[in-house]
């Protein structure tokens, strides 16, 4: 049973450009999370999607968009990126029990 | 609205002795808690979670916790600390009826030998 996946691994960007970050979720699971974890703090929410709609949303600028498609899969867009954009990106899952995410392994982002 | 606040931010055990790292929620609805452990470029493993059964919660590796809603905590103990427990934990809330989790800052567990 394959757990989270992420897509890719890692990543370099020039400031101002655009990132597409991918996640599949776990087996059973519906519903897909985005934290963003800057070095040495604890992740911070981005969103959540659920039935291919933004469910709750963290304290993010509009240039952090995402997407669910119909196989629950999701994906993080972050335009004109920003130095401070530099992260480890996690993906969770989670399903109807209530029970808590399933994580990913991240991507790692620099922005230079 | 839910969040956690973790009293410590770095916990300096020695090998073979307790472990304690506190946790306090604030929560709306009630309550599902969990604790996480982050090693150095590692994922977020699943240590525990109450989902209000019983108060005294058992994860793996020996770690438990006690949920007690009268002090709104939620601390992680572990009677003998081994030098692979060394890592950062997150304690995480979560508002049932949503599902969306909140981490607190962390704490930085190093066991000495």
């Amino acid at each position: 049973d394959a757990g989270v996946t992420q897509s890719p691994t890692h990543l370099i960007k020039t400031r101002g450009q655009q990132v597409t970050l991918r996640c599949s979720p776990k087996s059973g699971h519906d519903t897909v999370s985005w934290y963003q974890q800057a070095l040495g703090q604890g992740p911070q929410f981005i969103f959540q999607y659920y039935e291919e709609e933004e469910r709750q949303r963290g304290n993010f600028p509009d240039r952090f968009s995402g997407h669910q498609f119909p196989n629950y899969s999701s994906e993080l867009n972050v335009n004109a990126l920003l130095l401070g954009d530099s992260a480890l990106y996690l993906c969770a899952s989670s399903g109807p029990t209530g029970n808590g995410y399933t994580f990913g392994s991240g991507t790692r982002l620099t922005v230079v | 609205a839910q969040s956690v606040t973790q009293l410590d931010s770095h916990v300096s055990v020695s090998e073979g002795t307790p472990v304690l790292l506190r946790c306090n929620y604030s929560s709306s609805y009630s309550p599902s808690l969990f604790w996480y452990v982050q090693h150095p470029n590692k994922g977020l493993q699943l240590l525990l979670k109450y989902t209000s059964a019983a108060t005294l919660v058992k994860g793996i590796n020996g770690f438990e916790a006690e949920f007690k809603k009268s002090e709104t905590s939620f601390h992680l103990t572990k009677p003998s600390a081994h030098m692979s427990d060394a890592a950062e934990y997150f304690c995480v809330v979560s508002a049932r009826v949503n599902n969306d989790m909140r981490f607190g800052a962390g704490t930085r567990l190093t066991v000495k030998p």
